[in-house]
């Protein structure tokens, strides 16, 4: 089946600092990724829905000025956290929509901000 | 708030046994129903879908059941094994190209 990377799988990062996460659909194009949060033992909150070439739609509530989303061709979205705090600590999974509108999720990226 | 209700929050079962996992929806806009498997520190992966217009489907193990009047649909896991154990998530949404509403998970303990 289509495989979606995320990387890095882990990162630690200093209160303040900026951490970008990558997500690529490595066998098909995907006009369409999610970026989706989610806190132990708790569901995946969609935080924002991001289209090839043009600015992603926020969900109420996600600052779009603190997590900032790129997707910059029909592979690759990126996630940047801005400034980031121990409460954006998470596990930040992305997902991607085949041409076929089946979606396929990332192996996730766990953020610890010290 | 939670567009899609889904119990229990967690079950124990014995291996070999059935698992059944609940979810309820009110939006009859809803016409995609996947369920998806987590594992500890993993994304989640599709089990299974459905669609309203069928009232059941099943892929080896695993079975869905669909009730659309009564706006709820269930995931049947037969012969439950160790490997089975992880979170299940049941999901809604408007076409499968709509946004995903995702219940808020069952995690599931199968015992050798």
């Amino acid at each position: 089946g289509a495989v979606v990377s995320q990387h890095p799988s882990r990162v630690i990062c200093k209160s303040g600092t900026s951490v970008k996460i990558e997500c690529r659909s490595l066998d098909f194009q995907a006009t369409t990724m999610f970026w989706y949060r989610q806190f132990p033992k708790q569901s995946l909150m969609l935080m924002a829905t991001s289209n090839e070439g043009s600015k992603a739609t926020y969900e109420q509530g996600v600052e779009k000025d603190k997590f900032l989303i790129n997707h910059a061709s029909l592979t690759l979205s990126t996630l940047t956290v801005t400034s980031a705090h121990p409460e954006d600590s998470s596990f930040y999974i992305c997902s991607a929509r085949s041409g076929t509108g089946e979606l396929f999720f990332g192996e996730g990226s766990r953020l610890t901000v010290l | 708030q939670q567009q899609v209700k889904q119990s229990p929050q967690s079950l124990i079962v014995q291996k070999g046994g059935i698992s059944i996992i609940n979810c309820a929806y009110e939006n009859t806009a809803f016409d995609y129903f996947p369920w998806y498997q987590q594992f500890p520190g993993k994304g989640p992966a599709l089990l299974i879908a459905i669609r309203p217009d069928v009232s059941e489907k099943k892929e080896g193990r695993f079975t869905i059941s669909f009730n659309k009047s009564a706006k709820q649909f269930s995931l049947h896991i037969m012969d439950s094994q160790p490997g089975d154990s992880a979170t299940y998530f049941c999901a809604a949404s408007e076409g499968s190209w709509g946004k995903l509403q995702f219940g808020a998970g069952t995690q599931v303990v199968v015992t050798p």
